[in-house]
């Protein structure tokens, strides 16, 4: 069983949809969970970080996470344009400070 | 604050060239730093990570190999590079004090012909 599990989409939502992206993970003693947005051809950028369980909410990015079902997710509402975008999650624990990333989804949100 | 950069932006190589790819962070000190390649359909693949200036640790044998002569300089560097070695090349930087939060430099794409 791989450690991050993601699906890669694609994922292509009419302008103003709710998003809903979502990753698995096997490794229970993951405690760190981010979730990047990655431009075509640029470095991704960290956009939610959370530690342990529970919501995150930043502007229209929801992050939650469920450690009971070793499942995350990102939730974007009245999604854009410039939200097309390939989407990472990131899952960290121990003291390595390694993060295993999913293969990420590639969304589209047309005009 | 803070910022991190790569040069090159692009790369062009023959195959059995040397690479060198340098990282430099601004702003901070002491970052952990990390060097991952990403390749089409793989996703984000970690090569070296740096705990501290006198620790670097490998996560895949190959003909890659990465140094750090500076508390915020991080290089990655080959004697020989084979095709498979082309892809996108992303440096990335953590607060020793925010342990898990990476940020990304904005990469170098490097094509071995």
């Amino acid at each position: 069983q791989k450690e991050v599990e993601q699906d890669p989409g694609p994922l292509s939502v009419p302008e103003g949809a709710i998003v809903s992206l979502n990753c698995t993970y096997s490794n229970s003693a993951f405690q760190y969970f981010m979730w990047y947005r990655q431009y075509s051809r640029k470095g991704p950028e960290l956009l939610m970080y959370t530690y342990s369980s529970g919501n995150k909410e930043d502007g229209r990015f929801t992050a939650q996470v469920d450690k009971s079902s070793k499942y995350i997710s990102l939730f974007i509402r009245d999604s854009q344009p410039s939200d097309s975008a390939t989407y990472l999650c990131a899952i960290g624990g121990g003291s390595n400070y390694k993060l295993t990333f999913g293969k990420g989804t590639l969304l589209t949100v047309n005009p | 604050s803070q910022t991190i950069h790569q040069w090159p932006a692009t790369l062009v190589q023959p195959v059995g060239s040397p690479l060198s790819l340098e990282c430099t962070v601004e702003g901070t000190s002491n970052p952990n730093l990390y060097w991952y390649r990403q390749a089409a359909g793989r996703g984000l693949q970690l090569l070296f990570y740096s705990i501290g200036i006198d620790q670097i640790s490998s996560e895949v044998p190959q003909n890659l190999s990465a140094s750090r002569p500076q508390d915020r300089q991080f290089i990655l560097s080959s004697k020989k590079l084979l095709l498979s070695d082309s892809g996108f090349y992303l440096c990335a930087w953590t607060p020793v004090s925010l342990s898990y939060e990476q940020y990304f430099g904005p990469g170098t794409r490097l094509t071995v012909t």
